[in-house]
């Protein structure tokens, strides 16, 4: 089964500072896309970043990037220069089967002064 | 452009009632995915339907859950007979293709309470 692994519950990050939040995978196909979202207390998801498997680079997307290491099977978001406005759940998001896509069960990131 | 949209955005519901949420997809978008997000937990996937299709069910509760996407109108989540542990939030995504490399976009979801 597919499965999507972040070991955060939670985190704490001075507003400016940078954070990594931790993510790993598990799948056996060869092409398959990662992404986050972002879960806000208003509760929408709002999609943050893509990365495909055979992307050279890894993906960036303004103070977002991800940190892939395809042979380790990890994506770790990294968010720089946070804002208060970061404060929100994060999901990790992985191949799932046929099309469905797994959730990692969150990081609750809190931004503080 | 508008995004995913979903209606209504809160549903109370006494146990043993209908309830009924939906979906329109981005313009441009066919492939519609209901996903289910039970309190401090992440989303589950439960369906995956195209026009008039159902391509995979395999997240759906075998019982009293039903999902449409018609050729016309918006995609149905059906829940019959509601009872308490059906309450969570449900969310509508959207993508052009089914590729496994597309973005999948999430309308603001519908949160249901069961009395």
């Amino acid at each position: 089964a597919q499965k999507i692994t972040q070991t955060q519950p939670g985190m704490f990050v001075q507003e400016k500072e940078a954070v990594t939040l931790d993510c790993t995978y598990d799948t056996s196909d060869q092409s398959y896309g990662l992404f986050w979202y972002k879960q806000p207390s208003s509760g929408e998801m709002i999609f943050l970043i893509y990365q495909g498997s055979y992307d050279e680079q890894n993906a960036t997307e303004g103070r977002y990037s991800l940190n892939f290491q395809k042979a380790r099977k990890s994506a770790n978001l990294v968010i720089s220069a946070s804002q208060l406005g970061d404060s929100a759940m994060y999901f990790c998001v992985g191949p799932g089967t046929a099309s469905k896509l797994t959730f990692g069960t969150g990081t609750r990131l809190q931004v503080t002064l | 452009n508008a995004g995913v949209m979903q209606n209504p955005r809160h549903l109370v519901r006494r146990r043993g009632q209908e309830a009924r949420l939906r979906c329109s997809p981005m313009k441009g978008h066919s492939h519609v995915y209901w996903y289910r997000q039970l309190p401090e937990e992440g989303l589950k996937f439960m369906v995956y339907l195209q026009k008039e299709n159902i391509i995979d069910e395999s997240g759906m509760p075998k019982e009293r859950f039903s999902a449409e996407f018609p050729k016309e109108g918006p995609s149905i989540l059906r829940i019959q007979q509601v009872v308490r542990g059906d309450s969570a939030a449900y969310f509508c995504a959207s993508s052009p293709t089914s590729r496994r490399t597309d973005t999948q976009y999430f309308g603001p979801g519908t949160r249901l309470t069961v009395l």
